[in-house]
């Protein structure tokens, strides 16, 4: 099956600061790599996605990209507020469709 | 649009019970997904239930069973609970078979405490 491997999984910035996760996949089969948020208490969220067809995406402050060849992916978070404090989960799916999670990163943003 | 609903929210059990879970998806939804987010391993994967059927189980014991209903709501059920079941159990949904090609939507969960 998929395996998916995320660092860091803590990161600490301050306000306006850009962070960065990395995530790393094993199968290559896999051709969907979504990006989930989950605040304190709440639902994980999806925040951003990529297909394989395509290397980057954004919107707004987020943006992910991907290397096929290398088997990762990342999300970018460029000046970065408070309320993006949350713990950030990357996925993928593999050849069996199942969304294989990575085990979080937690992002804390210092006012 | 109702989201995902499960409950209950919050369940405490002691050892060697049965715990059981429940899951309403989104309208329209067919896939339900069931993960296990235990503190620092990230969400790992249950069950998975499409048009009623079992599709695929994680690398859980046996003892970790449910079931999808015909109206597609779906019920997690835990046998012989053990402390390391503690957990915060999620349910999602998505069109049929999407998961692994589109966005899961989650709901808020059930909070399992085994004593």
């Amino acid at each position: 099956g998929e395996n998916v491997e995320q660092h860091p999984s803590t990161l600490s910035v301050q306000e306006g600061d850009s962070a960065v996760i990395k995530c790393t996949y094993s199968d290559s089969a896999s051709n969907y790599f979504p990006w989930y948020k989950q605040e304190l208490g709440k639902r994980p969220q999806l925040i951003i996605d990529i297909r394989s067809n395509v290397g980057e995406k954004k919107d707004q402050r987020i943006a992910v990209t991907l290397n096929k060849t290398a088997k990762h992916f990342s999300l970018h978070i460029t000046e970065t507020q408070p309320e993006d404090s949350a713990v950030y989960f990357c996925a993928a799916p593999g050849g069996s469709y199942i969304p294989t999670f990575g085990r979080g990163t937690s992002l804390i943003v210092h006012p | 649009e109702a989201g995902v609903t499960q409950s209950p929210t919050h369940l405490i059990k002691t050892r060697g019970q049965q715990a059981t879970l429940r899951c309403s998806p989104i309208s329209g939804h067919t896939s339900v997904y069931w993960y296990q987010q235990a503190l620092g391993l990230g969400l790992q994967f249950l069950l998975w239930y499409d048009e009623g059927e079992e599709r695929n189980r994680g690398n859980f014991p046996p003892r970790f069973s449910g079931r999808q209903f015909p109206n597609y709501s779906s019920e997690l059920n835990v046998n012989a609970l053990e402390l390391e079941d503690s957990a915060l159990y999620l349910c999602a949904s998505s069109l049929a078979g999407q998961g692994g090609t589109g966005e899961l939507f989650f709901g808020e969960g059930s909070r399992l405490t085994v004593l």
